[in-house]
């Protein structure tokens, strides 16, 4: 067990619809990052936030957001799901500077 | 852009047998190298992390080496048993990001 949690973890919508999936980072981390992962691939990178403030992004539309509370727990918000929006969604949380980040157990979305 | 490759896509082996699994990137300007395992349908747990710095990383059974110049990681089981049957991701970690390989898809047969 890696200390971090997300919710929930499957979740069912319609093409159209908006999602916000949560994430607890582990205790004293102050990095949280965001993956997606399709089937049979590797995890692609969304973004990273830092002290609440986005601190990097891969190549994914606006309409994927995110937030980090004062207590760095996050949220990923995706608006207007595409069916390639299916996939399991990790983040992972770590400490600046150490490079090493701890995944969650993932929550997995399916758009239909 | 980093491009992260993993071969053999998939591997099935005898129990107690000593494997490789492969890793290439092409720039090789990294921060960091780490190899995860998933299990079907979970996250991902970390393995060994080795810095840029380094040259490789032990932990029990498992050996991983790095050497930048040539765009290169290997991942070494040693005395591999059913319960290492997963999937082997490695990723590249520049400053705030990590490119994943998309996997080495490990089978152990009793």
């Amino acid at each position: 067990e890696t200390g971090v949690t997300q919710s929930p973890t499957h979740l069912i919508k319609t093409r159209g619809q908006q999602v916000t999936l949560r994430c607890s980072s582990q205790s004293g981390h102050n990095t949280v990052s965001w993956y997606q992962q399709a089937l049979g691939q590797g995890p692609q990178f969304i973004f990273q936030y830092y002290r609440e403030e986005e601190n990097g992004r891969g190549n994914f539309p606006p309409r994927f957001s995110g937030l980090q509370f004062p207590n760095y727990s996050s949220e990923l918000n995706v608006n207007a799901l595409e069916l390639d929006d299916s996939a399991l969604y990790l983040c992972a949380s770590s400490f600046s500077g150490t490079g090493l980040e701890y995944f969650g157990p993932g929550t997995r979305l399916l758009v239909l | 852009k980093q491009e992260v490759t993993q071969i053999p896509a998939a591997l099935s082996v005898p129990e107690g047998e000593n494997l490789v699994l492969n890793c290439s990137f092409t720039d090789s300007a990294i921060y960091n190298l780490q190899w995860f395992r998933q299990d079907p349908g979970k996250g991902l747990t970390s393995l060994l992390l080795i810095q840029s710095s380094q040259r490789e990383q032990t932990s029990g059974r498992l050996n991983a080496s790095l050497d930048k110049s040539s765009g290169r990681s290997t991942l070494y089981i040693a005395a591999s048993q059913p319960g290492d049957s997963a999937t082997y991701l490695c990723a590249v970690g520049n400053n705030n990001d990590m490119r994943f390989g998309a996997g080495t898809r490990l089978t152990v047969k009793p």
